[in-house]
């Protein structure tokens, strides 16, 4: 199977802007979780769709949202992007949930100036 | 918040030395896992381990878990060059996935 997928691998946004980042999850997998990676912070979860439907969240401001499509596809939005957004964001597929064995992408690196 | 923190952060052997990383956490867990991430790079599991199970294990790497103590450790058996990336515990308990900040382990050749 294929593994999954992100685009794309790196981006560079100022201030202020919105972005957009997808993720493809292994085929067969209906969940798929974001999480944001800074070398303070470490591994932080964002959210989990399962089937299309938000199921858990992660502690982040509004500015975060997601979606995910009937294919399992998944979006991240981030508006008003702030110099602290600047990390590597993960998604992560399963085919049981959040809670367990996670299938990382290679990941999103944003940089915002 | 991290549940799971692992210890030492930082690590560094020699090739076929063992490698142990620890990991503590706070609350009631279903299961424990370990990941493996490679500078910059996605993680990918290594090893689930049940809150019921003591021992496991699959190829060189031996998890071991004290539910009563709330700890775990890995152990890389005769470490690699290759081997060389961070190491990330990550618990459950009802919510999902927490990780800890990770250990890096450098194997020197």
């Amino acid at each position: 199977k294929a593994g999954v997928t992100q685009t794309p691998r790196y981006l560079i946004k100022t201030r202020g802007q919105q972005v957009t980042l997808s993720c493809s999850p292994i085929s067969g997998h209906r969940s798929v979780s974001w999480y944001q990676q800074t070398p303070g912070q470490g591994l932080q979860f964002l959210f989990e769709y399962f089937s299309e439907t938000q199921r858990n969240k992660g502690n982040f401001p509004g500015r975060f949202s997601g979606r995910q499509f009937s294919n399992s596809r998944s979006e991240m939005n981030v508006s008003t992007l702030e110099l602290g957004d600047s990390a590597l964001y993960l998604c992560a597929s399963s085919s049981l949930g959040s809670s367990y064995e996670q299938y990382f992408g290679p990941g999103t690196r944003l940089t915002v100036t | 918040s991290q549940q799971g923190e692992e210890d030492p952060q930082a690590l560094s052997i020699q090739e076929g030395e063992n490698a142990t990383m620890n990991c503590s956490y706070k609350t009631s867990i279903n299961n424990l896992q370990w990941y493996r991430q490679n500078s910059g790079r996605g993680l990918v599991h290594l090893i689930l381990i049940r809150s019921n199970e003591r021992e496991k294990h699959s190829g060189r790497l031996r998890v071991t878990l004290d539910t009563s103590k709330k700890s775990s450790s890995l152990l890389i058996t005769a470490s690699r060059a290759a081997d060389t990336a961070s190491y990330f515990c990550a618990t459950d308990g009802n919510t999902p996935l927490v990780f800890g900040k990770g250990t890096r382990l450098s194997v020197i050749a």
